[in-house]
């Protein structure tokens, strides 16, 4: 089966930066995705990983190491609207397997 | 672009009847569109992949009389719950993939809250 593991909750305060974690052990690898989802909503794309290093795109950065099935989301400069469910998923032949979701919850 | 819509919203049914829920691809073409389910606090499972003009592809322990995918178009698919039962209420996100985008990227839709009483 696939098992993605992420952090469940994660709290931080406006203006500071937080990093989610994700591992991975997936039957394949095509690589791996970050949405943000706001309760009761679809989820909306953040990034896309697909060789080893950092993606930067404006306050959100994602990094990827293949070789430890590892990945993590950077959200720098929190503002309120941050608060959300943050997601990863990784692509496997034509599918997505997502982890559970890490709700951050934002404090002035 | 690549704007994804679900109908309806929110639909609240009784106890064995039947439910149809539509995904559209309002400004693309979507060669393959999914459907996920998503129970609260919980992650989204993928429940079966639809090709347009194919039968859809189920995933392991999802039953296909009970969940019927029907992609007639590149811009419509639809899943119907039959014989809905309170255990199947839950949070129905669909995605396509196609269009103008990278071949990697999923749009999803809003989502379909059903409740089953």
């Amino acid at each position: 089966g696939q098992n993605i593991d992420q952090p469940t909750e994660m709290t931080a305060t406006e203006g500071a930066i937080v990093q989610i974690n994700c591992t991975y052990q997936t039957s394949g690898f095509n690589g791996l995705f970050w949405y943000q989802q706001h309760a009761g909503e679809a989820p909306t794309f953040l990034s896309y990983n697909v060789l080893d290093g950092l993606e930067e795109k404006g306050r959100f950065s994602s990094f990827l190491s293949r070789s430890k099935g590892y990945s993590y989301l950077l959200l720098k400069e929190l503002q309120m609207k941050d608060s959300a469910s943050y997601l990863c998923a990784v692509k496997w032949d034509y599918k997505l397997s997502f982890g559970a979701g890490t709700t951050v919850t934002v404090r002035a | 672009g690549a704007v994804v819509s679900q109908h309806p919203s929110r639909v609240i049914c009784k106890s064995g009847t039947s439910v149809k829920i539509e995904c559209r691809s309002l400004d693309f073409q979507a060669t393959t569109m999914f459907w996920y389910r998503q129970f609260p606090k919980q992650s989204l499972m993928l429940m079966a992949t639809s090709n347009e003009g194919s039968k859809a592809t189920y995933e392991q322990g999802v039953e296909k009389d009970k969940f019927l995918i029907n992609h007639a178009s590149l811009t419509l698919s639809t899943l119907t719950v039959t014989s809905a039962h309170p255990e199947d209420s839950s949070f129905y996100i669909c995605s396509a993939r196609g269009g103008q985008g990278a071949a990697y990227e999923q749009y999803f839709g809003p989502g379909t809250r059903l409740t089953v009483t």
